[in-house]
């Protein structure tokens, strides 16, 4: 049982390069996440999915876009990559509102 | 805003001994309390939760506490082992909120 997947685990981006990062999850989980964690921070929440075809932005929405086409993939895009998205960045999915998130192991980013 | 605080951003505790790490709220819609651990270049993992209608819940060493009165929640470990030096999250929801609201951490260090 994979969980939830993510890829790349680190990322070298220049200024202005765009990329994708990629989380897929197996466990059949209608909502999924992504967070970033910056150094001595807690998780903010970029944006959100309930289902396929429904995305809603979190806490921390600009400079990124997301999809969510399939129950399991939900991808991260960033268009304009600026050194303000350096970041870890971690995909969650959870059954319900109840249910314990479950956590990729993140994706190491560094804009230079 | 940060609405989950975290005010201890280390803890050191000798094995065998109890490690207690504290989380306070400002949101009193929060009704639905998690506390994750991350080992590095780990994705956090569930580790116990709680929900506000409870005052404890115990799941083998780990205990967590809630003060709704006080909006503070606790951690408790007993005993400590090698294996639980991580960093401690506490993270907390709505009742209608399908995101978590995360403080920024406790490093625990348990020496032996």
């Amino acid at each position: 049982n994979a969980g939830v997947t993510q890829t790349p685990k680190f990322r070298i981006l220049k200024i202005g390069q765009s990329m994708t990062l990629q989380c897929t999850q197996d466990m059949n989980h209608n909502y999924m996440y992504w967070y970033r964690q910056d150094p001595g921070m807690g998780l903010k929440l970029i944006y959100y999915s309930v289902g396929a075809g429904i995305t809603d932005k979190g806490e921390v929405p600009n400079g990124y876009n997301v999809s969510r086409s399939t129950t399991e993939d939900f991808p991260l895009r960033l268009e304009l990559a600026a050194p303000s998205q350096t970041s870890v960045y971690f995909c969650a999915s959870s059954y319900g509102l109840r249910g314990a998130d479950t956590f990729g192991s993140g994706t190491r980013l560094t804009v230079v | 805003d940060q609405q989950v605080k975290q005010n201890s951003p280390s803890l050191s505790v000798q094995e065998g001994r109890i490690s207690i790490l504290n989380c306070d709220y400002t949101n009193s819609m929060f009704d639905y309390f998690l506390w994750y651990k991350k080992y590095p270049a780990e994705g956090p993992t569930f580790l116990i939760s709680i929900s506000s209608i409870k005052d404890k819940n115990e799941d083998g060493r780990f205990t967590v506490f809630l003060n709704k009165s006080a909006k503070h929640l606790s951690l408790h470990i007993v005993p400590s082992q090698p294996g639980d030096s991580a960093v401690y999250f506490c993270a907390a929801r709505g009742s209608n909120d399908y995101k978590l609201s995360f403080g920024a951490g406790t490093t625990v260090t348990v020496r032996a």
